[in-house]
Order: C-alpha cells, then sequence, then structure tokens
C-alpha cells in the first residue's frame, strides 16, 4: 500500500529564516506531487505541482521554490521567510485515474 | 482559470437533520472529487465522480456530478455529530486531469 510521509510536523522559525519542507512517498512509482498551502481557516492554495523530475510547475509567484531530486520525494524551500508564510502545508500525490491523497501536513508558524 | 464555489460555507444544522452541500465550477470537466478535512489535520477523500449522473454514497452521504450544470452535490442524511468537519470539492482539470482546483469548503456543524 501507498503511503506518504512530511515532516517536520510542525515549525517555528523567525522572520527572514530559510526553510526547508520534505515529502515522501512510499509504495508508488512515478507519482505526481504537489505542494498545497492552508491558510488558518482557508481552503487550499496549489503552490507548486510535479509531474516527473525535475518538471515542477509554479502555480503562485512568491519567495518558495521546490524540487524534486528523487522520483517519490519533493521538497518545499524558501531562503527567507515572511510572516505571510505561516500555514498548514499539504503534500500530496496522485497516479493517473487516481484522486490525490494527502500527507498529514506541517504547521508552519513564522514570528 | 477554473473556479470552484462552494456554498454554503458554514452550516450548522441539528442531528437528524438532511442538508445539501453545492459546489459549482466554471470549465467543462468531468472529474470531481469530494474530502473532509478535521480540525487541524489533513484532508481524507470521500467520493470520486468521474462521469455525468455519477452518485455515489456511503453511509449518510451521498454525492452526485451533473457535467452539464457543472455542479455536484453531497447530500447529508440525518446527520450526526461525528459528521462535523469542513468539506471541500475539487475539480480535475489539465492534461490527464492534473490539476485540482478546489472549493474554500463547507464547515458543517452538527449539534447534538
Amino acid at each position: 500500500s501507498q503511503t506518504i510521509h512530511q515532516w517536520p510536523a510542525t515549525l517555528v522559525q523567525p522572520v527572514g529564516s530559510p526553510l526547508s519542507l520534505e515529502c515522501t512517498v512510499e509504495g508508488t512509482s512515478n507519482p505526481n506531487l504537489y505542494w498545497y498551502r492552508q491558510a488558518a481557516g482557508r481552503g487550499l492554495q496549489l503552490l507548486f505541482y510535479s509531474i516527473g523530475i525535475d518538471q515542477i510547475s509554479s502555480e503562485v509567484p512568491q519567495n518558495l521554490s521546490a524540487s524534486r531530486p528523487q522520483d517519490r520525494q519533493f521538497i518545499l524551500s524558501s531562503k527567507k521567510l515572511l510572516l505571510s508564510d505561516s500555514g498548514f502545508y499539504l503534500c500530496a500525490w496522485r497516479t493517473t485515474g487516481r484522486e490525490q491523497y494527502f500527507g498529514p501536513g506541517t504547521r508552519l508558524t513564522v514570528t | 482559470e477554473l473556479k470552484v464555489e462552494q456554498n454554503p460555507l458554514f452550516l450548522s444544522m441539528q442531528e437528524g437533520k438532511n442538508y445539501t452541500i453545492y459546489c459549482n465550477y466554471s470549465t467543462t470537466s468531468d472529474r470531481l472529487y469530494w474530502y473532509r478535512q478535521d480540525p487541524g489535520k489533513s484532508l481524507e477523500s470521500l467520493f470520486v465522480l468521474l462521469s455525468n449522473g455519477a452518485v455515489k454514497q456511503e453511509g449518510r452521504l451521498m454525492a452526485s456530478l451533473d457535467t452539464k450544470a457543472r455542479l455536484s452535490t453531497l447530500h447529508i442524511t440525518a446527520a450526526v455529530h461525528d459528521l462535523s468537519a469542513t468539506y471541500f470539492c475539487a475539480v480535475g482539470a489539465g492534461y490527464n486531469f492534473n490539476k485540482f482546483y478546489f472549493g474554500s469548503g463547507t464547515k458543517l456543524n452538527v449539534k447534538p
């Protein structure tokens, strides 16, 4: 069966500090991978999606970036965090014809 | 850009009552998904609707899709407190329906 991991689960970072969030998927090959952000009490904002290694689409211009160094690994990064980057970050995976499956999420607070 | 609108955004109802959540979307698609999110948790897949007229039921929840009207509904029958959560619909679009566009969510509170 497939599983998706995200870490860390929670993170408190000061403004201007760097960020690295990691997502890995087990039990499937060549999945589509997604990063979403959810502000408190709000819906999901698609940040990045990837259909393969080094194939990443950015949906929203911002100070975040994403990389996919391996087939089942997706990393979200920032060089300098802003207060507005606070939120619940969700990674998801999908294979063709299926729905998206979400990881447990990382709650980021920028202080 | 594809727009997905859910209504209502907030729903407070008594146990035992019926209600429907609506999901309208702005462009042609026959890929519609419903998710549930509990407070502080991730999203859990509820239903996958892949064609016009599709209907899926699980317990007290039933989802349907009308692609001609660009409308999906999530019907709640005889609500119970355990159904309290936020419900999202999502529309698949683009090549291989790779991109999902989510509605704003409907926060459901079922009062005992």
